[in-house]
């Protein structure tokens, strides 16, 4: 089994400062990793993946996260955020990585509330 | 945008009345996903279906029932609504069903059940 901690509900930010979301991960086989974002009122979009090879992933909109094997972490972070970042972020695992179907484990998500 | 349309968006019910909600893709992808959200949980998946008449249970599948009769539709049966459906249910495609694909989700179904 597999699970997916999201170590803030809710993180406060100002304008053009930057954030860090935190994700732990715990899964006894190698899984994929994703943030999907959550605007108001809307379905979840891709963010970002990593999948394998460099550790450091570029995602949509500015976004970047780090996928560190030992620490079983994959922390998302943005240097500088705007108002539109406002929006709820989802950290998910899917795997093992021969299943099929994509039955992603969400984490429980963290509020980013950016303020002016 | 993926074609994804959920519907109704949103429903109130009462308790032991059955509900049925419906998504319908344009994409023709061949797996397609119910998941529901609740505040502090994130998305489980209920069910999830690889194919025309082919489903399995996700991790809260107890209480549901799902069936795919067309490529393009699937839909989430609550046979007899409890107060603890109530939440917010997600439908999602993709195309293989590889565990390194992305999802694409639907607007989602807002379901009060009092």
């Amino acid at each position: 089994a597999q699970s997916v901690t999201q170590l803030d509900s809710q993180v406060p930010v100002f304008e053009e400062a930057p954030v860090e979301l935190r994700c732990n991960y715990s899964s006894s086989v190698s899984v994929y990793l994703f943030w999907y974002v959550q605007y108001p009122n809307q379905g979840l979009q891709l963010l970002l993946k990593y999948l394998s090879g460099s550790t450091l992933v570029k995602g949509i909109n500015g976004f970047e996260a780090e996928f560190n094997k030992s620490q079983t972490s994959f922390h998302l972070r943005k240097p500088s955020v705007h108002i539109s970042d406002t929006a709820e972020y989802f950290c998910a695992v899917s795997g093992p990585i021969k299943a099929a179907g994509n039955k992603l484990t969400f984490g429980g998500g963290t509020r980013v509330l950016v303020k002016p | 945008d993926a074609g994804i349309t959920q519907s109704p968006r949103h429903k109130v019910t009462e308790t032991g009345t059955p509900v049925t909600l419906r998504c319908h893709q344009t994409e023709n992808h061949r797996y397609m996903y119910w998941y529901r959200q609740d505040p502090g949980h994130g998305l489980r998946l209920i069910h999830y279906s690889y194919g025309v008449k082919d489903t399995d249970k996700g991790e809260v599948s107890d209480g549901y029932s799902v069936s795919r009769s067309k490529t393009e539709d699937f839909l989430l049966t609550l046979e007899s609504a409890t107060s603890s459906q109530t939440s917010v249910y997600f439908c999602a495609i993709s195309e293989s069903g590889s565990p390194n694909e992305k999802l694409f989700f639907g607007s989602g179904t807002q379901l009060s059940v009092l």
